[in-house]
């Protein structure tokens, strides 16, 4: 099946830094996206939809200064985490449906990235 | 807007026994139902949803428009079903998934 992978897995840093978190499809294209944030015990929030070409779509609450999408290809979108702070901690995941296959192809998920801000 | 909600966060039940893991959703459009199952230390993955009217690992879960739920069904549940899972729906455009809470299903032999 097709598979998406994410670094890094788990990410320490001070508060302050800025970091990247890679999403990839290795086999397969993504015009599409999704950005995740799953708090310890509870269910996954849509953070934002990341688009192959073009700006992405953030959800309601979620500051896009704060979190760059960037989709530049049509197999790595990346989530920088801006001046990261303590509160930023979190696991992200994202996921991304195969090219071609619309609103009912499946989505296909990332093993997450910890992110720990000290 | 589109709710997903699952109203257990834990459920136990021994090796053999019934289970059924509650979602219930709010959407003004017609909706398309998924469930999601993460395994321990594993990424979550698509279980079954309900277009496909198919039995995944011997689960189920059948659409109900007039109680808008979508609860997932397996008549003998194994050990190696302890997970967590998700039910979510497909929201505006199509691309959108909202997630309930998530229910952690534990079997004891």
């Amino acid at each position: 099946g097709a598979v998406v992978s994410q670094h890094p897995s788990w990410v320490i840093c001070k508060s302050g830094t800025s970091v990247k978190i890679e999403c990839r499809s290795l086999d397969f294209q993504a015009t599409t996206m999704f950005w995740y944030r799953q708090f310890p015990k509870q269910s996954l929030m849509l953070m934002a939809t990341s688009n192959e070409g073009s700006k992405a779509t953030y959800e309601q609450g979620v500051e896009k200064d704060k979190f760059l999408i960037n989709h530049a290809s049509l197999t790595l979108s990346t989530l920088t985490v801006t001046s990261a702070h303590p509160e930023d901690s979190s696991f992200y995941i994202c996921s991304a449906r195969p090219a071609g296959t619309s609103g009912r192809g499946e989505l296909f998920f990332g093993e997450g990235s910890r992110l720990t801000v000290l | 807007a589109q709710r997903v909600t699952q109203p257990e966060k834990l459920l136990s039940v021994f090796k053999g026994a019934p289970v059924e893991l509650k979602c219930n959703y709010s959407y003004s459009g017609s909706p398309e139902l998924f469930w999601y199952v993460q395994y321990s230390r594993q990424r979550l993955q698509l279980l079954l949803r309900h277009i496909s009217r198919e039995s995944i690992k011997g689960f189920t879960a059948d659409l109900n428009k007039g109680e808008t739920s979508f609860h997932l069904k397996k008549p003998f549940a194994q050990e190696e079903d302890s997970a967590m899972y998700y039910c979510a729906l497909k929201g505006r455009a199509g691309n959108m998934l909202t997630f309930g809470g998530g229910t952690r299903l534990m079997v004891k032999p």
